[in-house]
């Protein structure tokens, strides 16, 4: 049983378009991210929530929206999408109340052509 | 950006030595310091966690941490090739999420 997932696994798209990743957890967890990994497998957080409220948007652009319509889902909606999107999208979730032990989902590897 | 400071390696040992991975950290103010694996491809997976100065053993697996000197150490004894992989360094900041460092590439070699 899945604790954390997100689909797709691949992701090929052409600039320009609109796409998303969705993501679930059945860990009963109330945080949950988004990271990027870029080609040099740097991990970087983009969004955390907390019980469906955005707690950390990290300087990314507004063409990433995240919605989280209960603490178990959170989205990813990128619009227009441009050649340095390319990267690997994780999905994570946390216990919260400052319990930051991350669980990862497997990762959408997200590829802008 | 609070930063997260690892040797991106790759760190070479041999099969049956014990590798020592290192990592610094900026924020003085961090409390909880993390380590992950990554395989190839793969997602990073939680293998050990650390929160008081000292070290933490959990079976092959010791972490070590220094708060004064802002330095977080992972000790991997009787290293398998099963264990090569990337092994990410992370501290919790601002109690919401976790800033990780660029990672460790481990070889260990039969």
């Amino acid at each position: 049983d899945t604790a954390v997932s997100q689909t797709p696994k691949y992701l090929v798209t052409q600039m320009g378009n609109d796409k998303s990743i969705k993501c679930e957890q059945n860990l009963g967890h109330d945080t949950m991210y988004w990271y990027k990994q870029d080609s040099k497998k740097f991990l970087k957080i983009m969004f955390s929530y907390n019980n469906k409220e955005l707690i950390i948007n990290e300087t990314v652009p507004n063409r990433f929206s995240p919605k989280s319509p209960d603490k178990a889902h959170l989205n990813l909606h990128i619009n227009s999408l441009e050649l340095g999107d390319s990267a690997v999208y994780f999905c994570a979730s946390s216990q919260g109340g400052g319990e930051l032990r991350a669980f990862f989902g497997q990762g959408t590897r997200l590829t802008v052509v | 950006q609070k930063e997260v400071e690892q040797n991106s390696g790759p760190l070479s040992v041999p099969e049956g030595a014990i590798a020592s991975l290192n990592c610094t950290y900026s924020d003085r103010g961090s409390q909880s310091f993390f380590w992950y694996r990554q395989y190839s491809g793969k997602s990073p997976e939680l293998i050990m966690f650390i929160y008081s100065n000292g070290d933490k053993e959990d079976g092959r697996f010791t972490a070590q941490l220094n708060k004064a000197s802002q330095y977080v150490s992972l000790l991997i004894r009787d290293s398998q090739p099963s264990d090569s992989a990337t092994y990410l360094c992370a501290f919790a900041r601002s109690g919401y999420a976790l800033n990780f460092g660029k990672g460790t590439s481990l070889l260990v070699t039969p």
